[in-house]
């Protein structure tokens, strides 16, 4: 993989209900993954920075792990709720930092009443 | 305390015009980058300042220029402007210059060129 890629692109979810997305990356020079939750006409904002395989943070419902070595992370939420309609977007940081960070797409949450 | 900062919020510009784009970081945070997000695409890094000297640079051609001034805030300058840099410039700021810590951003700058 030489960029980062996030799926599914876009997801309708009921609420109440849980759900989690992915971001996949270049294992090779890793340095960290950031996850970013962005509402539009607001600045993004950080959820997580993670750097060590086999990392699991947690903020609220909201929780996420990631394996370095086969370059993936996931992002769970518990329970949406219609305040978590957002895009996120994952980047990573390589260890040679050349490029800064790196996004992906994001995936574009819409949470139903 | 004021989190990142960006000004102005959304300008228009004609092609082949300049345009400087202004960034404060977040208190206590010297470290300045600056991303650009065309429609459809993640942010894309430009360049990132630190202790008031470019660090490293995306791939991005010399008509985009910055600057790093004493109290960290920053500027970003794009000369003859192409219809294709029409997108969202957001600035972040952190503290060291290390990918490791958390980064913040500010709503960005909306530029059109027409």
């Amino acid at each position: 993989i030489l960029n980062v890629e996030q799926s599914p692109q876009s997801l309708h979810v009921q609420e109440g209900d849980s759900t989690n997305f992915t971001c996949s990356f270049p294992s090779s020079n890793f340095y960290a993954l950031h996850w970013y939750r962005w509402e539009t006409a607001k600045s993004p904002e950080a959820l997580f920075v993670m750097t060590l395989n086999g990392d699991e943070k947690k903020k609220g419902r909201i929780s996420a792990t990631l394996n370095t070595k086969e370059g993936y992370s996931y992002l769970y939420i518990k329970g949406s709720q219609p305040e978590d309609s957002a895009t996120y977007l994952c980047a990573s940081y390589s260890g040679g930092g050349a490029d800064g960070l790196t996004f992906g797409k994001g995936t574009h949450l819409i949470i139903q009443p | 305390d004021a989190g990142v900062t960006q000004s102005p919020t959304h300008l228009i510009k004609t092609r082949g015009q300049q345009v400087t784009l202004r960034c404060s970081p977040k208190s206590g945070h010297d470290t300045v980058s600056w991303y650009q997000q065309a429609l459809g695409q993640g942010p894309q890094f430009i360049f990132q300042y630190y202790e008031e000297e470019e660090r490293q640079r995306g791939n991005f051609p010399d008509r985009f220029s910055g600057h790093q001034f004493p109290n960290y805030s920053s500027e970003l300058n794009v000369n003859a402007l192409l219809l294709g840099d029409s997108a969202l410039y957001l600035c972040a700021s952190s503290h060291v210059n290390v990918g490791g810590n958390t980064i913040y951003f500010g709503e960005g700058s909306w530029l059109t060129v027409v």
